[in-house]
């Protein structure tokens, strides 16, 4: 079982329709969890961070935790042709290393 | 403020030859990292620097590859006798250290990318 597991994708959605982005989690006791966009032959992009279950919004962004079903998700409103990227999630367990473990990312298209 | 920068951008070898790349990370960041990223592969950790010190080498795939930071600032990835199944973009980020949540947010620079012929 991989540690952090996304869907490939591609995701494809409307220009202005909501993108829904998930990842699940082996780690029970991670912690820190973080979502980056990834354009093609560009490095990744730090966009939300989560810390504790709930959600969080920052503009078009909510990024959603559950620890108990070890379930993140980034959602994206009003989804614009420019949000057409690789989303990756990204997790650092609790047990003192500061490595982020990726997952292998979800290519989202936006159709304009 | 200046971001996470790299250098050289692209970098092409033959087969055998060691390569050096150098990464400067954000100014007052003191953690340091190294991951890989080969072509539609994830990201892969290498390295983690806190300060000079390196407390976590366990990404490093073998002997061939070492890392130092000096000054706990600028970082050199040294790759010796490169191998083709070394091909890759070689990204270094940055992030404050500490133990708050926030100091896990990791910076990425542009990356360099090794092409062993």
């Amino acid at each position: 079982q991989k540690e952090v597991e996304q869907n490939s994708g591609p995701l494809s959605v409307p220009e202005g329709a909501i993108a829904s982005l998930n990842c699940t989690y082996s780690d029970r006791g991670s912690q820190s969890f973080f979502w980056y966009r990834q354009y093609s032959g560009k490095s990744p992009e730090l966009i939300m961070s989560i810390y504790s279950n709930g959600d969080k919004e920052d503009g078009r962004f909510t990024a959603q935790l559950n620890k108990a079903s070890q379930y993140v998700s980034l959602l994206i409103r009003d989804s614009q042709p420019s949000d057409s990227a690789t989303y990756l999630c990204a997790v650092n367990p609790y047990t003192g290393r500061r490595a982020l473990t990726f997952g292998s990312g979800t290519r989202l298209q936006v159709q304009p | 403020g200046a971001g996470v920068s790299q250098s050289p951008s692209n970098k092409v070898t033959e087969k055998g030859k060691d390569v050096e790349l150098r990464c400067d990370p954000i100014s007052g960041h003191t953690a340091l990292y190294w991951y890989r990223q080969s072509l539609g592969q994830g990201l892969e950790f290498l390295i983690y620097f806190q300060g000079n010190s390196a407390p976590d080498k366990s990404g490093l795939p073998s002997d061939r590859f070492s890392a130092e930071r000096t000054g706990g600032s600028v970082s050199t990835l040294t790759i010796q006798r490169t191998q083709q199944e070394d091909s890759a973009v070689y990204l270094c980020a940055s992030s404050l250290g500490g133990g708050a949540f926030s100091s896990y947010e990791q910076y990425f620079g542009p990356g360099t990318r090794l092409t062993v012929t």
